[in-house]
């Protein structure tokens, strides 16, 4: 079972990229969600979705897109990358119980 | 809406020892209670829940909680630990939960749990 699967692991960026993070799940979950963590400020909300076509902005929005054009994906936009954006972003689905993806941590130089 | 506060950013405990690691949360409605894992380079999976029913609940790997509701407290605890209990935990709460799956989760910031031999 792959479950929540992102992509990349790891990446660099500069000031004023953009770039696309990955999420793919093969549970068919309606529920899929963004969260950042960033040391010892626990987990915070990105995005959310509820189904494919839907999103809803969650605690931590600004800077960030997300697309819903299938129940599998849920990519995660930066459009013009920032030293604040610098974080771990975890992708997560759920039917019960959230099922997180490994990470992707990105640096913002 | 709801807050978490995780009291003990890290917890060092002996091999075998006991452990306890606090969550106290607030809420105007009635709430939805979550322990969550992190081992190292991985993401979050999910040690146990409160849901509704009795207040004490088991999770996997030996550990258990116990909700009360006067002292707006969830905290985790097990009775002798393991080395491979060292990662974070990660106490959440959601204000409402749907038998459909959907969960907005409000997660505290997390207690480093090292034990050592």
């Amino acid at each position: 079972n792959a479950g929540v699967t992102q992509t990349p692991k790891f990446r660099i960026l500069k000031i004023g990229q953009s770039m696309t993070l990955q999420c793919t799940q093969d549970m068919n979950h309606n529920y899929m969600y963004w969260y950042r963590q960033d040391p010892g400020m626990g987990l915070k909300l990105i995005y959310y979705s509820v189904g494919a076509g839907i999103t809803d902005k969650g605690e931590v929005p600004n800077g960030y897109n997300v697309s819903r054009s299938t129940t599998e994906d849920f990519p995660l936009r930066l459009e013009l990358a920032a030293p604040s954006q610098t974080s771990v972003y975890f992708c997560a689905s759920s039917y019960g119980e959230l099922f997180f993806g490994e990470g992707s941590r990105l640096t913002v130089l | 809406a709801q807050s978490v506060t995780q009291l003990d950013s890290q917890v060092p405990v002996f091999e075998e020892a006991p452990v306890e690691l606090r969550c106290n949360y607030s809420s105007s409605v009635s709430v939805y209670l979550f322990w969550y894992v992190q081992y190292p380079n991985q993401g979050l999976q999910l040690l146990l829940k409160y849901l509704s029913g009795s207040t004490l609940v088991k999770g996997i790997n030996g550990f258990e909680a116990e909700f009360n509701k006067s002292q707006t407290s969830f905290h985790l605890r097990k009775p002798s630990v393991h080395i491979s209990d060292t990662a974070e935990y990660f106490c959440a709460v959601s204000g409402r939960y749907m038998n459909t799956g959907f969960q907005k989760l409000v997660f505290g910031t997390g207690t480093r749990l090292l034990v050592s031999p």
